[in-house]
């Protein structure tokens, strides 16, 4: 399988419950990447892993927790959800590298709804 | 990171006619990408140009970028029905990238 898969694609869950998304990349990439994209509006930078490690962290709040393993796997575990946190979330992965903007490679998103 | 911003917003043409998307964005980048998002095939990266470059050919795009104007103009030749979607540009300066609302295109058949 090649691209970047993302599992599950649709979700729904109440505010109380504890969930999980993933995300694989089979495209040898370094660094991966976590957006929300709610309705009508631009697309929002969460979470960013460049080597495994965490770079970036947008002022996400703590109810999303991201989770890296190795550079081919990306999760966000989610609990505690508020019914504005529903969106689709994206999934992205590119080659790593702090000094240069490599283009990026989106998976299909997980369409969550949080009731 | 850089925000492209985008213009027109929306933009609607019969198919076969050329469309053209610009965008101008504010600081110093290393290159900048063009993106498409529709419903059928997500969010794909379309093409990247890159700061030392003033034009690229991809198919049937072609992107344009003024460096001294700090804008970028994205022509799509010909188009057809499935080029309808959301396109975006995007400044990049390091390994972020932080999106705009984007031109919806639409083609009509």
């Amino acid at each position: 399988e090649t691209g970047v898969t993302q599992t599950p694609r649709h979700l729904v869950m109440g505010m109380t419950n504890k969930k999980s998304l993933k995300c694989e990349q089979h495209l040898g990439h370094n660094a991966m990447y976590w957006y929300k994209q709610s309705a009508k509006k631009p697309l929002e930078l969460m979470f960013v892993y460049n080597f495994k490690e965490q770079t970036e962290n947008n002022s996400v709040p703590s109810r999303f927790s991201p989770e890296c393993p190795n550079s081919s796997h990306l999760f966000l575990h989610l609990h505690t959800l508020q019914p504005e946190d529903s969106a689709l979330y994206l999934c992205a992965s590119s080659r790593g590298d702090r000094g240069q903007t490599y283009e990026q490679y989106f998976g299909p998103g997980t369409r969550l709804t949080v009731t | 990171s850089q925000q492209g911003e985008e213009d027109p917003q929306a933009l609607s043409i019969q198919e076969g006619e050329n469309a053209t998307m610009n965008c101008s964005y504010k600081t110093s980048i290393n290159n900048l990408q063009w993106y498409r998002q529709n419903s059928g095939r997500g969010l794909v990266h379309l093409i990247l140009i890159r700061s030392n470059e003033r034009e690229k050919h991809s198919g049937r795009l072609r992107v344009t970028l003024d460096t001294s104007k700090k804008s970028s103009s994205l022509l799509i030749t010909a188009s057809r029905a499935a080029d309808t979607a959301s396109y975006f540009c995007v400044g990049g300066s390091n390994y972020k990238l932080t999106f705009g609302k984007g031109t919806l295109l639409t083609v009509n058949p």
